[in-house]
């Protein structure tokens, strides 16, 4: 049971360039997360899904967009990459239908490395 | 507004000693809950534990235990025995009615660092 997989694990961009980083999870889990962590400030999070087809903003979605094609992908689009996008970002799932207790527990991918120069 | 603080920037300490690590919250919602996170050096995030503001009672889960407090907004977290296996950052998140019961508000994690 792999959980949640994010690809790729490290990538290095140009300012100005474009990439997505994928996040799939096997868990049939409803909701999806991208977080971005830097250094002194924990988490935060940039966007989010409650299921296939839908996304919403977070705390900081500038600079970003997402797409829920199919339930287990959730996928994190920078447009033109600014060395503000620097950061590592973990994609995260959550609730399983019919496992109402656990709906709020998240997990975690192993996270992207993304540097932009 | 909902916030996590997690004062401890980083706490080193001897192998089989204790460490608490600090997390107090604050929050309007009535219904909310507290987790734990581990991230190891690998870099996930492993889930540790949650509580749901209804439940005050202390959970000892082997080496780990931790302490409710609602009079305090507090959700302390105690490694007894500490080992080098335990080097990682840790933090708190917490969730409610307000920031939607599916979205975390982590604190800025607490790095502990275990030394043989």
């Amino acid at each position: 049971n792999a959980g949640v997989t994010q690809t790729p694990k490290f990538r290095v961009l140009k300012t100005g360039q474009s990439m997505t980083l994928l996040c799939a999870q096997d868990m049939n889990h409803e909701y999806m997360y991208w977080y971005r962590q830097d250094p002194g400030m924990g988490l935060r999070l940039i966007h989010y899904s409650v299921g296939e087809g839908t996304t919403a903003k977070g705390e900081v979605p500038d600079g970003y967009n997402v797409s829920r094609l199919k339930k287990q992908n959730f996928l994190l689009g920078l447009e033109s990459a600014a060395p503000s996008q620097t950061s590592v970002y973990f994609c995260a799932s959550s609730y399983e239908r019919g496992r109402e207790l656990a709906k709020n527990i998240q997990y975690f991918g192993a996270g992207t490395r993304l540097s932009v120069l | 507004a909902q916030k996590v603080t997690q004062a401890q920037t980083e706490i080193s300490v001897v192998e089989k000693e204790d460490v608490t690590l600090d997390c107090v919250y604050e929050t309007r919602d009535t219904t909310y809950y507290l987790f734990w996170y581990k991230q190891p050096p690998s870099g996930e995030l492993v889930f540790l534990i949650r509580r749901n503001s209804f439940d005050e009672q202390n959970e000892i889960s082997g080496r780990y235990s931790w302490n409710f407090q609602k009079s305090t907004s507090s959700f302390n977290f105690t490694i007894t025995a500490s080992q080098v296996v335990d080097s990682a950052v840790y933090f708190c998140a917490l969730t409610g009615t307000t920031s939607g019961t599916y979205k975390y508000i982590f604190g800025t994690g607490t790095r502990l660092k275990v030394l043989a």
